[in-house]
């Protein structure tokens, strides 16, 4: 069965470090996002991409980035890790025909400290 | 900027009984998603709305797109406690090409 994975499930990190979290699809959708959810703001949207090469910035991308380099995996950068930026972490994908339908990930829980 | 207000954000309740949430917003969306998450897990979609007015169920819930496309709500008959869980509403703005705008969730509760 198709799937949307992510690692690590849970991690703990230093401010300034770069961490990355991984997102990996077998759906074989063009279309993939990255939010965080915290409590009192939601979901919201940090990056998102429509295909391999393409990237895009979302509401809250500051700190963040993402590359694509095929079309199952959109890694999520923290640059210089800061404590703002302890938050659950999902990655979705969708397929180009419908956008709006997104398939979740279960989630990476990041604290730093 | 909040386009989406879901209410209520609370909702505690006895198996058996119905509710309503409710997901208003001042912008029109192309389409409306409603999503279910449980403790630990990602949201799993229940349902797309698409046209004004439009009416779907799915088993004891029933989701309707206001007339504007402005608003929606979900109505569970007869809750259970399996439909324990935290409902998100996510609109999408024409030509957004899957850019989703989520309320912050109504965290609904159901006591046997």
């Amino acid at each position: 069965d198709a799937e949307i994975t992510q690692s690590p499930r849970h991690k703990i990190t230093e401010t300034g470090r770069q961490v990355t979290l991984a997102c990996h699809q077998t759906w074989n959708h063009n279309n993939m996002f990255w939010y965080r959810q915290d409590l009192g703001h939601g979901l919201r949207l940090i990056h998102y991409s429509y295909g391999v090469q393409d990237t895009n910035k979302g509401e809250v991308s500051d700190g963040y980035s993402v590359s694509r380099s095929n079309t199952e995996d959109l890694p999520l950068t923290l640059e210089s890790a800061a404590s703002s930026q302890t938050s659950v972490y999902f990655c979705a994908s969708s397929p180009v025909n419908l956008p709006e339908t997104q398939y979740f990930g279960p989630g990476t829980r990041l604290l730093v400290l | 900027t909040q386009l989406l207000e879901q209410s209520p954000q609370f909702l505690s309740i006895q198996e058996g009984e119905n509710l309503t949430v409710y997901c208003n917003s001042s912008s029109v969306f192309s389409s409306l998603q409603w999503y279910r998450q449980e403790p630990g897990e990602g949201p799993v979609l229940l349902v797309t709305v698409v046209t004004g007015g439009e009416v779907k169920k799915l088993k004891r819930l029933t989701f309707q797109f206001g007339d504007a496309r402005k608003d929606s709500s979900l109505h569970i008959t007869a809750a259970q406690t399996g439909d324990t869980g935290l409902y998100l509403c996510a609109g999408a703005r024409g030509g957004s090409q899957g850019n989703l705008i989520f309320g912050k969730g109504t965290k609904l509760s159901v006591k046997p």
